[in-house]
């Protein structure tokens, strides 16, 4: 069975400084890898999305990137983070038919002071 | 435009009764899926239900339904025998398909909370 993984699960970070976020899925191969942020009690925002290995698809310009160094691992960065970076980060993934439902990670809570 | 929208902020139901959760969509593309996601406070996406946009049949999943009414647009959830642990945000998403990445677009939610 499929099973996706992200960590860390909750980060509290000083503005200013960097930011990595990881997720990986195991089970599957050649997934749909997203990035989605969730600001307090409002619905997902996509921020990138990811169709294979160094394709990176941006959705909203901000000062996060995304990268995806193997088939199933996609990274969030940030060399600065800002006050408004905080939030809720979920990654999901899926088969990439137009159809199929995404499967979403347990989240990661981001707290920038 | 808001692709989707639900109108419900929050709703109150009772151990055991039904409850609908409303949800309307706005696309051109004939290819489209409608998703309903329930995010307890732990904060992790849960899949409950689907609906293609050419299927003839309303999607059932458990005590889950979806009431699909393509005219109008809208998409409800139909929680039946509601359950004290049915306590969650519940999101309705879209994917279209000309999505760029097949992502989803999802709406702000609606917070549910069953009562004893």
């Amino acid at each position: 069975s499929q099973t996706i993984h992200q960590w860390p699960a909750t980060l509290v970070q000083p503005v200013g400084s960097p930011l990595s976020l990881e997720c990986t899925v195991e089970g599957t191969s050649n997934p749909n890898l997203y990035w989605y942020r969730q600001a307090a009690g409002r619905g997902l925002q996509l921020l990138f999305y990811s169709v294979g290995i160094g394709q990176i698809s941006s959705e909203v310009p901000q000062n996060l990137s995304a990268s995806r160094p193997q088939d199933r691992q996609f990274i969030l960065s940030s060399k600065k983070l800002l006050l408004s970076d905080s939030g809720f980060y979920l990654c999901a993934w899926d088969r990439g038919r137009a159809m199929d439902e995404q499967f979403f990670g347990p989240g990661t809570r981001l707290t920038v002071l | 435009a808001q692709k989707i929208t639900q109108t419900q902020p929050g709703m109150f139901v009772q151990e055991k009764e039904a409850v609908t959760l409303d949800c309307t969509y706005d696309t051109s593309d004939p290819s489209y899926g409608l998703f309903w996601y329930k995010q307890p406070s732990s904060g992790e996406m849960i899949f409950l239900i689907y609906q293609g946009s050419y299927d003839q049949q309303n999607a059932t999943e458990g005590r889950y339904s979806l009431n699909f009414q393509k005219a109008r647009k809208s998409a409800n959830l139909v929680i039946s025998a509601s359950q004290l642990g049915d306590s969650a945000m519940y999101f309705c998403a879209m994917r279209e398909g000309r999505s760029p990445g097949y992502a989803l677009n999802f709406g702000k939610g609606t917070s549910l909370l069953v009562t004893p």
